[in-house]
């Protein structure tokens, strides 16, 4: 069964601290993972997307990692700022019935003063 | 560009009642979708369309309808709502060069917050 499970659940840290979100999956064939960020409120908006080939991709302060063989992806937040608190969700594509998304329910990230 | 814009932001129905969600995109996406979004799950597919003309079901389509008369417009309608209708609702578009590769980034609008009493 094609699956997307992110832990944890919840996380709080203080602000400049670093964290690290995860996304385990069972989807197959795999082709791409993206990981959104959900403020409240708000809608998703994409952070970053892998690819099968790709181990590591930062954008700004966020970085993702995919180990395609474990299939397991990571969220790496720097220095964290008040501004990412929000959910922040994994989403992984198959190769085919392309019109599936698998969701994870997402990590909710609060950080503090 | 306005991206996706969707309306109302929120609404309170009675049980039995209907109403539309509106649903616009200004960057010319072919791949529109709605999805429910529920406290603790993941987002689920409603419907979907490819074009102009086209939809499809996706997981949890039972108590809504939809139609794509435009590349630009993709309304969401809610017949004799239900409790369980009661949800926060998103309207994303994406372009897609290929119906088998997904590899589209979706743009979200700002949700439509709908509960059923």
């Amino acid at each position: 069964k094609n699956q997307v499970e992110q832990s944890p659940q919840s996380l709080i840290i203080l602000e400049g601290k670093n964290c690290t979100l995860q996304c385990n999956y069972t989807v197959s064939p795999f082709s791409n993972l993206r990981w959104y960020k959900q403020d409240t409120g708000r809608g998703p908006v994409s952070l970053t997307i892998m690819t099968f080939s790709e181990n590591t991709k930062s954008n700004g302060r966020y970085t993702a990692t995919l180990d395609a063989d474990t299939k397991q992806s990571s969220l790496h937040i720097t220095a964290s700022q008040l501004s990412d608190s929000a959910s922040y969700i994994c989403v992984v594509s198959p190769q085919t019935g392309a019109n599936n998304l698998f969701f994870g329910t997402g990590t909710r990230l609060t950080v503090i003063p | 560009n306005a991206g996706v814009t969707q309306t109302p932001k929120f609404r309170i129905l009675k049980i039995g009642q209907s109403m539309t969600l509106q649903c616009t995109q200004d960057m010319n996406h072919n791949y529109m979708y709605w999805y429910r979004q529920d406290p603790g799950m993941g987002l689920k597919l409603i419907y979907y369309s490819v074009g102009a003309g086209i939809t499809d079901k996706g997981e949890v389509p039972n108590g809504y309808n939809v139609s794509r008369s435009t590349t630009e417009d993709f309304p969401l309608r809610l017949e004799l709502a239900a409790p369980s209708q009661t949800s926060v609702y998103f309207c994303a578009s994406s372009y897609r060069s290929s119906p088998i590769l997904n590899t589209g980034e979706l743009f979200f609008g700002e949700g439509s917050r709908l509960t059923v009493l």
